[in-house]
């Protein structure tokens, strides 16, 4: 059973600080990462892929793979009271790589 | 815009009943996906559809079914309710037929509640 593991927090930043977000998979095999923020009595949304290791880079949000060690991370820079949200991770669920496996999610508290 | 809809926002039914949960994505997806969602336990996949009358088993099938007749629908059923069924359930999709690459666009969710 392929798993994704995340703190489920709460993560307390203060305004214009660095959150960083962890998240660990048990699959080597896997290949691509999502990271999907949900704010609360919403649905989830898609803020950053990866699929190499290394660093990807879109506006505040970092993301980062490193297979070998089988983590992904998400750093979101000057962390803004509209960054509080919950964060999943996921992975793929299956052979095909056509379904993903999401962690249970860390809260993110960015106090003003 | 990639536009998902759930038939429900809210719904209440009885134990032993049977529910039908419904979505439509407006934009050609081949793959559909219902999860649900409880505090706790995260986002869970019960059954996803990689095109029309096809369906492969998520990580808690049991006590579901789907049905997807056309492209743009795909149907979570409860045979029978129980209450611990009470849940929020959300339905996504995403564009192509294999690879995780694609991004799954979710719908605003159902939050059912068996009584």
């Amino acid at each position: 059973q392929k798993e994704v593991e995340q703190n489920s927090g709460p993560l307390s930043v203060p305004e214009g600080a660095i959150a960083s977000l962890n998240c660990t998979y048990s699959d080597r095999g896997s290949q691509s990462f999502f990271w999907y923020r949900q704010y609360s009595g919403k649905s989830p949304e898609l803020i950053m892929s990866i699929y190499s290791n290394g660093d990807k880079e879109d506006g505040r949000f970092t993301a980062q793979l490193n297979k070998a060690s089988q983590y992904v991370s998400l750093l979101i820079r000057d962390s803004q009271p509209s960054d509080s949200a919950t964060y999943l991770c996921a992975g793929e669920g299956n052979q095909a790589g056509t379904a993903l496996i999401f962690g249970k999610g860390t809260t993110l508290s960015v106090s003003s | 815009d990639v536009k998902v809809t759930q038939s429900s926002r809210y719904l209440v039914k009885r134990t032993g009943e049977k529910v039908f949960l419904e979505c439509v994505q407006d934009m050609d997806h081949e793959n559909m996906f219902w999860y649900r969602q409880d505090p706790g336990l995260g986002l869970r996949l019960i059954y996803f559809s990689y095109d029309v009358k096809m369906k492969e088993k998520g990580d808690i099938p049991e006590g579901y079914s789907v049905s997807r007749e056309k492209k743009e629908r795909f149907s979570l059923i409860l045979e029978s309710a129980s209450t611990n069924q009470t849940s929020m359930y959300l339905c996504a999709s995403s564009l192509f037929g294999t690879g995780a690459r694609d991004t799954q666009y979710f719908g605003p969710g159902t939050r059912l509640t068996v009584l």
